[in-house]
């Protein structure tokens, strides 16, 4: 069973507020992902992370931010929501040596 | 870059009977292809993977065979049940730290 938390699971807030989604690993995997998803639809890559200091954009264009201070936390920042963010985030995990990533449970974002 | 493709994106079938889901590739340095299933309200679980010097593998109900030639990896899933009902991603891993994914299918298991 994978170690890795996202908070808040489910969060509803109105156009122009700034949120952070908080994604935390207990495994010590420097690397790390933030993926966007409708719900059972396909998975997009919007940030990754290949340790400490290290943040790369991924191949769906997002107007979040990430950051990796620390190992085993990376979380995303939304500066002013708007209802076009709306969707699941979820964020994942893995190892140095093996390809598998982890995901953590998701966190539902309506934006009203 | 990597692209994969899956199919089909829905598959309907009666409990008991067999579940085949299907991924194409098209990047031959890819070595790594795993298949995730992810239940309503979750996020996505491993339930097999495997690598390109291997042609299949077996875990319970569940296989994943390869074919490197043609660029096609398969989900077999025997035995049908309802807890099989889910939405099954397949992706492949070119050679960095990324995995490239399908679009999905939804596996309803009729009772």
């Amino acid at each position: 069973e994978a170690d890795i938390y996202q908070t808040p699971r489910y969060l509803v807030i109105g156009t122009g507020k700034k949120i952070t989604l908080e994604c935390s690993q207990t495994m010590g995997h420097d690397k790390m992902y933030w993926y966007q998803q409708d719900p059972g639809m396909e998975l997009h890559l919007i940030h990754y992370s290949y340790g400490v200091n290290s943040t790369e954009k991924g191949d769906l264009s997002s107007e979040s931010t990430v950051s990796r201070i620390r190992t085993e936390h990376f979380p995303l920042t939304l500066e002013s929501a708007r209802p076009s963010h709306t969707s699941q985030y979820l964020c994942a995990s893995r190892a140095e040596v093996r390809e598998t990533q982890y995901f953590g449970p998701g966190t539902r974002l309506l934006v009203l | 870059g990597e692209n994969v493709e899956q199919h089909p994106s829905t598959l309907s079938v009666q409990e008991g009977d067999s579940a085949v889901i299907k991924c194409t590739y098209s990047d031959s340095a890819s070595n790594y292809f795993p298949w995730y299933k992810q239940e309503l309200g979750k996020g996505p679980q491993l339930i097999i993977d495997i690598r390109s010097n291997v042609g299949e593998k077996k875990d319970q109900r569940i296989a994943v065979t390869l074919n490197k030639t043609a660029k096609h990896f398969s989900l077999h899933i025997t035995e049908t049940q309802p807890e099989d009902s889910a939405v099954y991603f397949c992706a492949a891993s070119p050679l960095n730290y990324q995995l490239i994914w399908g679009a999905g299918t939804k596996l309803i298991i009729k009772p």
